[in-house]
């Protein structure tokens, strides 16, 4: 089976920058996604890494290492706001999309 | 963001009940899913359907039933669930997913409790 791990909670101030990391192991690789959840609502799309590198949209950017199976999300300039949970997601040679447990962000005053 | 709707937000039913969960996307994609989201666990996939067919069935028990009469139409008909079944079950849309890059859109969810 697909094991895609991500810590569970992560803790930050206003204003600051949080990285969360996503380590995968899966048969296969056709890109690696990252999603945002606020409690009780839909979890929205917002990167989506294929090749290495950094991808960078506005505050929120996204890096990839396949060779290493990882990934990370950077959250800058912290806001109230950005408290949520934070899904990494892999997608296998089969197309299937696996997702990660999920990390809880809490953003502080 | 409308996109995906689900009906209703929240369920409580008992073991021996029937229900329906119903949702609808607003995307003009192609393909479906229903998920379950237990707390602290990894979305769990259920259900594919691509062009209104059925693509996927991840070991599913046969108390969840699928049904998808259209490609905007997705409904998880539920019958003698168990307390266990209680979660967050969440319907997505994607235009294509035999692409790497597709993207997919969630609904709200439906919280389910089974007393």
């Amino acid at each position: 089976g697909q094991n895609i791990d991500q810590p569970t909670e992560m803790t930050a101030t206003e204003g600051a920058i949080v990285q969360i990391n996503c380590t995968y192991q899966t048969s296969g690789f056709n890109g690696l996604f990252w999603y945002q959840q606020h409690a009780g609502e839909a979890p929205t799309f917002l990167s989506y890494n294929v090749l290495d590198g950094l991808e960078e949209k506005g505050r929120f950017s996204s890096f990839l290492s396949r060779s290493k199976g990882y990934s990370y999300l950077l959250l800058k300039e912290l806001q109230m706001k950005d408290s949520a949970s934070y899904l990494c997601a892999v997608r296998d040679t089969d197309y299937k999309l696996s997702f990660g447990a999920g990390t809880t962000v809490t953003v502080r005053a | 963001e409308t996109g995906v709707t689900q009906t209703p937000r929240h369920l409580v039913m008992g073991m021996t009940n029937k229900k329906s969960l119903k949702c609808e996307q607003h995307l003009g994609h192609n393909a479906m899913y229903w998920y379950k989201q237990s707390a602290k666990k990894p979305l769990e996939l259920m259900f594919v359907y691509n062009f209104k067919e059925q693509t996927e069935n991840n070991s599913v028990p046969s108390r969840f039933s699928p049904e998808c009469p259209n490609s905007s139409h997705l409904f998880l008909h539920l019958h003698t669930l168990q307390p266990e079944d209680s979660a967050l079950y969440l319907c997505a849309s994607s235009q294509d997913p035999g692409q790497g890059a597709d993207t997919q859109y969630f609904g709200p969810g439906t919280r389910l409790t089974v007393l």
